[in-house]
């Protein structure tokens, strides 16, 4: 089975530009978070979505958003990039079965968005 | 605010030794915690994870030990291996499982 898909992995941006990036879960996967790594911040977790809807939010600006589409692929954009928007952005789905109990995440390799 | 926290930022163990790292945190209401390993280049691989209503929990070379009284998190690796060395991160999650909040990160180094 395939893991999970981050497009592109590398990508230099000005400040003051948007940025899109891309998630493909693991298949029968539904559930998609984002993550965003720093060395300053550490890992720090964005947003979750769940058939299609948001499901939980971190404390991120609204700069920061995402949707899910119909076959849970995931795309995440972020609006009027900063310097300090400089990260790894990680992907990661879960087969959420019961929504009652932590499911497993699968991590992608990350998209490396250096903002210059 | 909450946070999870880490010990040591490095640990260095010989191959073939148990390896310990440790991990403190500071929400209560946290429903489960879980241990996560990153090599350099790749996304974080879950190692395993202990709900809170637990105290112990085993899996393949690895023991996650939680001691609520003194919120504290344990993870052991029995027969440290060379394919050990990463950075290892314990994790946490309350009110959404799948909201996960990280710790810092310990990095250990198996000397071969």
């Amino acid at each position: 089975k395939a893991g999970v898909t981050q497009t592109p992995r590398y990508l230099i941006k000005t400040r003051g530009q948007q940025v899109t990036l891309s998630c493909s879960p693991i298949s029968g996967h539904r559930s998609v978070s984002w993550y965003q790594q720093t060395p300053g911040q550490g890992l720090q977790f964005l947003f979750e979505y769940f058939s299609e809807t948001q499901r939980n939010k971190g404390n991120f600006p609204g700069r920061f958003s995402g949707r899910q589409f119909s076959n849970s692929r995931s795309e995440m954009n972020v609006s009027t990039l900063e310097l300090g928007d400089s990260a790894l952005y990680l992907c990661a789905s879960s087969l959420v079965g019961q929504v009652s109990s932590y499911n497993e995440q699968f991590f992608g390799p990350g998209t490396r968005l250096t903002v210059l | 605010g909450e946070s999870v926290g880490l010990h040591l930022p490095t640990l260095s163990v010989q191959e073939g030794d148990n390896s310990i790292i440790n991990c403190a945190y500071s929400n209560s209401a946290s429903d489960y915690f879980i241990w996560y390993k990153q090599e350099s280049g790749k996304g974080p691989q879950f190692i395993i994870d202990i709900r809170s209503n637990m105290d112990k929990r085993q899996g393949q070379r690895v023991t996650v030990l939680l001691n609520k009284t003194v919120k504290h998190l344990s993870l052991q690796i029995a027969a440290t291996q060379p394919g050990d060395s990463a950075v290892y991160f314990c994790a946490e999650t309350s009110g959404g499982y799948q909201k996960v909040t990280f710790g810092t990160g310990t990095k250990l180094q198996v000397i071969p």
